[in-house]
């Protein structure tokens, strides 16, 4: 089946400094990923559409300076959260559709200190 | 604005029950309804459904839809202690926007 490979798994850094998530589609092209962000004992929220060579779609209050990303090729797509700051921890999903199926990467948990 | 509903919140039971997740939704230009399975790290992946009245089965797990109504269930039979997560339902639209349940958490006591 596919996969979704998702690195780091978890990162800490310090506040002010910036992080950058990849998200690697493995045994297939995704012209689409998505990235989630997810607090503890909550769900899914969708924070922005990647895609390939053109810019992301981000959600409502979302702010695109704050998680910029890049979708530069059909197997990967990066997020990067620019000056961190505590409230940006949390853990991060990004996931890719092969045909009808999302698969979801394994995940980064960010804790800014 | 999308909007899917699950219930209940919070479930626990004890093996060898047997449990009915819910999940409601009301989207604009529905495609599909996914049920994931979420334990300590990102989702995997249970059914994908996308037409009214047929069963989807994986062992003791089973759902269904149904379009009419606009809603969806996971059954799991014969509970395990590894059936506890936190179960999620999304619904995917031909937009191509997914949008989550806030989640069932499963805990099945021995």
């Amino acid at each position: 089946g596919a996969v979704v490979s998702q690195h780091p798994s978890w990162v800490i850094c310090k506040s002010g400094t910036s992080v950058k998530i990849e998200c690697r589609s493995l045994d297939f092209q995704a012209t689409t990923m998505f990235w989630y962000r997810q607090f503890p004992k909550q769900s899914l929220m969708l924070m922005a559409t990647s895609n390939e060579g053109s810019k992301a779609t981000y959600e409502q209050g979302v702010e695109k300076d704050k998680f910029l990303i890049n979708h530069a090729s059909l197997t990967l797509s990066t997020l990067t959260v620019t000056s961190a700051h505590p409230e940006d921890s949390s853990f991060y999903i990004c996931s890719a559709r092969d045909p009808g199926v999302y698969t979801f990467g394994s995940g980064t948990r960010l804790t800014v200190v | 604005e999308d909007k899917v509903v699950q219930s209940p919140l919070s479930l626990v039971v004890h093996e060898g029950d047997t449990v009915t997740l819910n999940c409601s939704y009301e989207v604009t230009n529905f495609r599909s309804l996914l049920w994931y399975k979420q334990e300590k790290k990102a989702p995997t992946f249970l059914f994908m459904l996308t037409s009214s009245g047929i069963e989807k089965k994986s062992g003791r797990l089973s759902s269904i839809l149904d379009k009419k109504e606009l809603f969806s269930i996971l059954n799991i039979t014969a509970t395990q202690t590894g059936d506890s997560a936190v179960y999620l339902c999304a619904v995917h639209t031909n937009a191509g926007k997914s949008t989550f349940g806030d989640g069932t958490t499963l805990t099945v006591k021995p």
